[in-house]
């Protein structure tokens, strides 16, 4: 296990609702990252947060947004569901700033259903 | 722009033989290079990394994997293969001072006993 927690495990929505996910990084993690990883997909990258601030955004929409707390836990909130939003949600938790190189260790996901 | 390719939607081998599951990548400068294996309903587990240095890598469960610069390659390889290691394989690549990971879209792997 990588110590990087995430909940709900499931969670199912219907479309237009907003929905909040949330991730614990591992201890001494500073830097949070959330992918999407839709059915039969490899995982693509939606944003990363950095001292509570986005530090990178992939290609997606506004409604996609989070939040990073003191404590680097995290959230990610989507607005305004749609059907293509049903996936799973890894978020991944890193140490920047200690060298060039910085590991991410992924959760185990929520899984999203949006009817 | 970056990317990376996995070639083969599913592999299948008999338990026992050695396996290979393809990896091809695109990224400007030199790249960080990872495996990772996700089993049904799991997250993803990091299986090795390519960093810097010796091209070959070895990781967890005995699995491996050779960096190829000239042919922007990082192949997985196992010498035998076991039931347990059928699962969906990842190959992901991320550029140097940047912290997104660019993933591949999976290998499915058959182990047949």
């Amino acid at each position: 296990e990588t110590g990087v927690t995430q909940s709900p495990t499931h969670l199912i929505k219907t479309r237009g609702q907003q929905v909040t996910l949330r991730c614990s990084s591992q201890s001494g993690h500073n830097t949070v990252s959330w992918y999407q990883q839709a059915l039969g997909q490899g995982p693509q990258f939606i944003f990363q947060y950095y001292r509570e601030e986005e530090n990178g955004r992939g290609n997606f929409p506004p409604r996609f947004s989070g939040l990073q707390f003191p404590n680097y836990s995290s959230e990610l909130n989507v607005n305004a569901l749609e059907l293509d939003d049903s996936a799973l949600y890894l978020c991944a938790s890193s140490l920047a700033g200690t060298s060039v190189y910085n590991e991410q260790f992924f959760g185990p996901g929520t899984r999203l259903t949006v009817l | 722009a970056q990317s990376v390719a996995q070639p083969e939607d599913q592999v299948n081998v008999a338990e026992g033989n050695p396996l290979t599951v393809k990896c091809t990548y695109s990224v400007s400068g030199n790249p960080y290079l990872f495996w990772y294996v996700q089993y049904p309903n799991r997250g993803l587990q990091f299986l090795l990394k390519y960093i810097t240095g010796d091209n070959l890598v070895k990781g967890s469960y005995g699995f491996e994997a050779e960096f190829n610069k000239s042919q922007t390659s990082f192949h997985l390889k196992k010498p035998s293969a076991l039931v347990s290691d059928s699962a969906l394989y990842f190959c992901a690549v991320r550029a140097r001072g940047d912290d997104k990971i660019i993933f591949g879209k999976g290998t499915r792997l058959h182990i047949l006993p």
